[in-house]
C-alpha cells in the first residue's frame, strides 16, 4: 500500500469555523489531490499540487484553500466552514502527470459540519 | 469534458458466482483504473490497464482502448467482494464513473 495518512480522520465541526485537513505521504510523489466524495456526484477533484508551492484548482474549489510547504504534506482549508462541505475527503498521490499517471488514494476525512 | 459511464449501476450476487462490470468512456484515453471501494469507505487500487487484460487473483480486466471500454471480471465471488467498484481515467485530470454498487449474499 502506498504510504499515505490523513489526519484527522473524522471531524465535526460548526458552521463559520476554520477547518483544516492534512495529507501526509512518504513515497515522495510530485503530485498530490483533494478530492470530495458525496452520494451522487462520486468523487471531484478540488485542488491539486504539481510540486512544493504549486497548486492549481479542481472543478470544485470554492470555498477550499490548499498549501504546499514540503513534499510530503498538502494541507486543504476550509476558511469558514458550511453545511455544504459535509462530505467525505480523500488525499491522492501520483508520480506523473496526465495520462500516465496512475493514482493512489489515503483512507479519507469523513467531515460534517453542523 | 470526457464522460464515464458504468453499468450496471447495481449487482447483486450469491457467493461463488461470477460477474461482468463496465465502463465506457466518450474519448481516447490512455489510462484506465479500477479501484474498489469496501464497506468502510477505503478505496483500493485494482488495476491500472490502459490497454489489454491483467488478472490478479480471482480479478481481472481487460481495456480495449480502441473501442472506448473496459471490463471487470470477478469469478467465484466472496462477500469481501461486496462494496463500490470504481473506473476512473486521466484526460487531463482523473475522471470517475458513478460507480456500481455490489453485494455478495453468503
Amino acid at each position: 500500500d502506498a504510504g499515505i495518512t490523513q489526519s484527522p480522520r473524522h471531524k465535526v465541526t460548526e458552521t463559520g469555523t476554520p477547518v483544516t485537513l492534512r495529507c501526509h505521504q512518504t513515497e515522495n510523489h510530485r503530485y498530490m489531490y483533494w478530492y470530495r466524495q458525496d452520494p451522487g456526484h462520486g468523487l471531484r477533484l478540488i485542488h491539486y499540487s504539481y510540486g512544493v508551492k504549486d497548486t492549481d484548482k479542481g472543478e470544485v474549489s470554492d470555498g477550499y484553500s490548499v498549501s504546499r510547504s514540503k513534499t510530503e504534506d498538502f494541507l486543504l482549508t476550509l476558511e469558514s466552514a458550511t453545511s455544504s462541505q459535509t462530505s467525505v475527503y480523500f488525499c491522492a498521490i501520483s508520480d506523473s502527470w496526465g495520462q500516465s499517471a496512475e493514482q493512489y488514494f489515503g483512507p479519507g476525512t469523513r467531515l460534517t459540519v453542523t | 469534458g470526457i464522460q464515464v459511464e458504468q453499468s450496471p449501476p447495481d449487482l447483486i450476487l450469491q457467493e461463488g458466482a461470477n460477474s461482468t462490470l463496465r465502463c465506457n468512456f466518450s474519448d481516447s484515453v490512455n489510462n484506465l483504473q479500477w479501484f474498489h471501494q469496501n464497506p468502510w469507505g477505503q478505496l483500493i487500487n485494482l488495476f491500472y490497464i490502459p490497454s489489454g487484460t491483467k488478472q490478479n487473483g480471482r480479478l481481472s480486466a481487460t481495456t480495449v482502448a480502441t473501442e472506448r471500454y473496459s471490463l471487470l471480471y470477478i469469478s467465484s465471488s466472496q462477500t469481501t467482494d461486496s462494496g463500490v467498484y470504481f473506473c476512473a481515467v486521466t484526460w487531463g485530470k482523473l475522471q470517475f464513473g458513478a460507480g456500481t454498487q455490489v453485494v455478495v449474499t453468503p
